[in-house]
């Protein structure tokens, strides 16, 4: 069976600092990558996704990047934290192929002080 | 540019009776649907889905309707119970690389 690990669970960092959260998938091969953000009250925002080895999108141009460097494997990262970079991220996966999937991590509470 | 809209962030209902949470898009390209729920500090968890063809899918207690012409779908939970008591959010995809989410919607069913 598929699963999807998210690490930290939880993350404080000082303004400035950078950021490294990763996102591994199990179980399938050529999954979709997905980076998405819960900011307090809000929604859930797209920032990036990726549909192979080296292929990002990039949804809200922002102080973030992410980086895909095997398959099974998505980097969400910064060189400089804002204070409005802090929230809840989720990375989520799905097939190549058809609808089907768009399953999420248990995600990283980033708050930025 | 909300693509997705949940107008209503909050929803109280009794144990037992129907919950309907609605959505509403903007986008004619989309062609599938899904709703999740979301419990706090966690990754969201799907519940159920439609594709563009269909105008209504169930799955036990849950069902959603589409109305294509009007660009609104709801989710329908019948009957309500107390676990059920989550954030929703609905999600719409148009040629299946990614979802776009809506704002949610708080359910909060009492006993």
């Amino acid at each position: 069976s598929q699963t999807i690990h998210q690490w930290p669970a939880t993350l404080v960092q000082p303004v400035g600092s950078p950021l490294s959260l990763e996102c591994t998938v199990e179980g399938t091969s050529n999954p979709n990558l997905y980076w998405y953000r819960q900011a307090a009250g809000r929604g859930l925002q797209l920032l990036f996704y990726s549909v192979g080895i080296g292929q990002i999108s990039s949804e809200v141009p922002q102080n973030l990047s992410a980086s895909r460097p095997q398959d099974r494997q998505f980097i969400l990262s910064s060189k400089k934290l804002l204070l409005s970079d802090s929230g809840f991220y989720l990375c989520a996966w799905k097939l190549r192929e058809g609808p089907y999937g768009y399953t999420f991590g248990s995600g990283t509470r980033l708050t930025v002080v | 540019d909300q693509q997705v809209k949940q107008n209503s962030p909050s929803l109280s209902v009794q144990e037992g009776r129907i919950s309907i949470l609605n959505c509403d898009y903007t986008n004619s390209m989309f062609d599938y649907f899904l709703w999740y729920k979301k419990y706090p500090a966690e990754g969201p968890t799907f519940l159920i889905s439609i594709s563009s063809i269909k105008d209504k899918n169930e799955d036990g207690r849950f069902t959603v309707f589409l109305n294509k012409s009007a660009k609104h779908l709801s989710l329908h939970i019948v009957p309500s119970q107390p676990g059920d008591s989550a954030v929703y959010f609905c999600a719409a995809s148009g040629g299946f690389q990614k979802l776009v989410f809506g704002t949610g919607t708080r359910l909060l069913v009492s006993p």
